[in-house]
């Protein structure tokens, strides 16, 4: 069973920085079954990076992903005050789905 | 425009049963994996069930193998989650979700399980 590990646990920052979050996982992975989510109050997931780098429609291209093997990035190079929310890891393999536990990024 | 709706969300107490549904509107529904995800008060997200467009293979995590089951009806569009010997620790929005290569592409806003007594 993979488990992905995602860090830090709160990223407190300020509109117009970078905000690097990270997110780790237990053995090597296919990056073509990692994905990204966002998630503001109230409000249910939206996928925002499939295939660990890809954005998905809509997404800003200040919103990026990367990595590979057991160490995936997203980085958010400009924050604006919609990005402010949680984020989350996820991955599919062997029939079996898993998300890490969130990285909140705060004002 | 797609949509997925869920219902059948409630309060029931420890050891019940709540069978949720969710209906899905816009795309061809039996070419989709769909999953159920639920999220614990101010906790992270957590897949509880899969099930493929034929509704043939199903798959769960342990922690709730045996207790939930997941099928689908695709003549009516609609994905169903039974759920068995609910537990305090049940309590959680329930999300339904839309599956294409392994990633939860579309989500509906999720229906609230209480398991209380």
């Amino acid at each position: 069973e993979i488990v992905l590990t995602q860090s830090p646990g709160t990223l407190s920052l300020s509109s117009g920085e970078r905000a690097t979050l990270s997110c780790r996982a237990s053995q090597t992975v296919s990056s073509t079954y990692l994905a990204w989510y966002q998630q503001k109050p109230g409000q249910a997931p939206r996928l925002i990076i499939y295939g660990a780098s890809s954005r998905a429609t809509g997404v800003p291209d200040r919103i990026s992903g990367s990595g590979s093997g057991t160490d995936f990035t997203l980085t958010i190079s400009k924050l604006e005050p919609e990005d402010f929310a949680v984020y989350y890891c996820q991955h599919y393999g062997d029939s079996l789905w898993a998300f890490g536990q969130g990285t909140k990024v705060e004002i | 425009e797609v949509q997925l709706l869920e219902s059948g969300g409630g309060l029931v107490q420890p050891g019940g049963s709540l069978r949720l549904f969710c209906a899905a509107s816009g795309f061809t529904f039996d070419d989709y994996v769909m999953n159920w995800v639920r999220q614990a008060p101010g906790k992270g997200l957590e897949w509880v069930s899969g099930v493929a467009g034929s509704g043939r293979n199903t798959w769960y995590p342990a922690s709730v193998t045996g207790r939930f089951t997941i099928s689908r009806d695709n003549s009516k569009n609609t994905v169903y989650l039974q759920m068995n010997s609910l537990r305090a620790e049940d309590t959680a929005i329930y999300y339904c979700a839309r599956t294409t290569s392994g990633t939860f592409d579309i989500w509906g806003r999720g229906t609230m399980v209480t398991v209380s007594s």
